[in-house]
């Protein structure tokens, strides 16, 4: 199976900052990588798939890149609204859609 | 309006069993594979189970694998997780999740209901 490792598992920052998150696979996965959000109670959100797509509706301030084994999700000019937890997942195959283990984003 | 809306969930003894159920709704159900995810309390999203389309087609994960088993019933617009042999570590909010297909993975997901396996 493949394992997706997320870094770092906690982040602190400011409001108006950047920030970023990587994601490693365990084996090459090609582009198949999402990013999705997650607020406390509620179900995750979907803002990048295939790496690097914004989904829909997602502002532009969301960006993913890599491709393989490495991939990050930066999130620049952060807004109260951005603080929450943030998970990779990989969709390579029907075998399994692994998540990384997530990455807490708070404010500084 | 898409709409997925999980039932099932509750507290049983380890070794129980119990049955999830999400009924769907606001698109052509038997056009897109279906999955099941959960998320242990305080604790990260962990993929389960996926069904193609045609419910021909079903995967787990390692640690499921020979107890929970999913199913779908098309004429009722219905997903299924039938769980068995229950553990302690299987206590989660299930979320129902539709897969979008093409190049897109989970584009929905439903509230989840919720499994405490405890004696």
């Amino acid at each position: 199976d493949i394992q997706m490792t997320q870094s770092p598992s906690t982040l602190s920052a400011s409001v108006g900052g950047r920030v970023s998150i990587t994601c490693r696979a365990s084996q090459t996965i090609s582009n198949w990588l999402a990013w999705y959000q997650q607020k406390p109670g509620k179900a995750p959100k979907l803002l990048i798939y295939k790496a690097s797509s914004l989904e829909s509706g997602v502002p532009s301030r969301f960006s993913g890149s890599g491709s393989g084994t490495e991939f990050t999700l930066t999130i620049s000019s952060l807004q109260p609204d951005d603080f929450a937890t943030y998970y990779c997942q990989q969709y390579n195959s029907y075998s399994g859609y692994t998540f990384g283990q997530g990455t807490k984003l708070e404010i500084k | 309006e898409v709409q997925l809306v999980e039932s099932g969930g509750g507290v049983v003894q380890p070794g129980g069993s119990l049955r999830l159920s999400c009924a769907a709704s606001g698109f052509i159900f038997e056009d897109f594979a279906m999955h099941w995810v959960r998320q242990a309390p305080g604790k990260g999203l962990e993929w389960v189970s996926l069904i193609s389309g045609d419910g021909g087609t079903t995967y787990y994960a390692d640690s499921v694998k020979g107890r929970f088993t999913i199913s779908r019933d098309i004429s009722e617009n219905s997903l299924y997780l039938q769980m068995n042999s229950l553990r302690t570590e299987d206590s989660a909010l299930y979320y129902c999740t539709k897969d979008a297909g093409g190049s897109r993975p989970l584009d929905y997901w439903g509230q989840g209901t919720l499994v405490t396996v405890s004696s």
